[in-house]
């Protein structure tokens, strides 16, 4: 079975300042990578993807994440924290088979400190 | 273009209460799905279903019935609402086939409270 790891749950960072979240998958097989965006009380929008066309991926507002096969890593950066970026960050991955299952980390709560 | 539409947005049961959660997508994909978020638990499937006509469980499926009633449509059923039901439910959808437009999208979520 696929599975996506986060570390750690909680990530504060000021404004201004590199964001890092990690995320590392076990897989068998390529993997069908997201990222995704959840804002207080909100529903979950999709930062970006990684289905091996590329292994550096850009998402919407100023986020990328890199696949490094030989780390099984995708981690989410941006170079410039900014207040609005405060959320809850999902990394996902989808399963092999035809009912492509979405397997979700535990979140990582991100605090943007002014 | 509406997405994915869940109703209600909001619910309180009480204990051993019935309720059933409506979804429904505008987009034509074949496969949709039920997930709740927990804290600190991210997002946990209930249910799916693959195509029209099937269902299978998924990670968490105790306590939960599902209903594929057409290719639009996917509904949630708590039969004895308990309070560990408490939880935001997410409905999702995905268009499959196409590798590279692979994502679901998601409902806006019902939070459910169980007392």
């Amino acid at each position: 079975a696929q599975s996506v790891t986060q570390l750690g749950s909680h990530v504060s960072v000021s404004e201004g300042a590199l964001v890092l979240l990690r995320c590392n998958y076990s897989s068998s097989v390529p993997p069908y990578l997201f990222w995704y965006v959840q804002y207080p009380n909100q529903g979950l929008q999709l930062l970006l993807k990684y289905t091996s066309a590329a292994t550096l991926v850009k998402g919407i507002n100023g986020f990328e994440a890199e696949f490094k096969k030989s780390e099984t890593s995708f981690h989410l950066t941006k170079p410039s924290a900014h207040m609005s970026d405060a959320a809850e960050y999902f990394c996902a991955v989808i399963s092999s088979g035809s009912a492509r299952q979405l397997t979700f980390g535990s979140g990582t709560q991100l605090t943007v400190l002014p | 273009n509406a997405g994915v539409t869940q109703t209600p947005k909001f619910q309180v049961l009480k204990t051993g209460q019935s309720m059933t959660l409506q979804c429904a997508q505008d987009m034509n994909h074949n496969s949709m799905y039920w997930y709740r978020q927990d804290p600190g638990m991210g997002l946990r499937l209930i249910y799916y279903s693959a195509s029209e006509g099937t269902t299978d469980k998924g990670e968490v499926p105790n306590g939960y019935n599902v209903s594929r009633l057409n290719k639009r449509e996917f509904s949630l059923r708590l039969e004895s609402a308990a309070p560990s039901q408490t939880s935001v439910y997410f409905c999702a959808s995905l268009v499959t086939g196409d590798r590279l437009a692979y994502g679901y999208t998601f409902g806006s979520g019902t939070r459910l409270t169980v007392v």
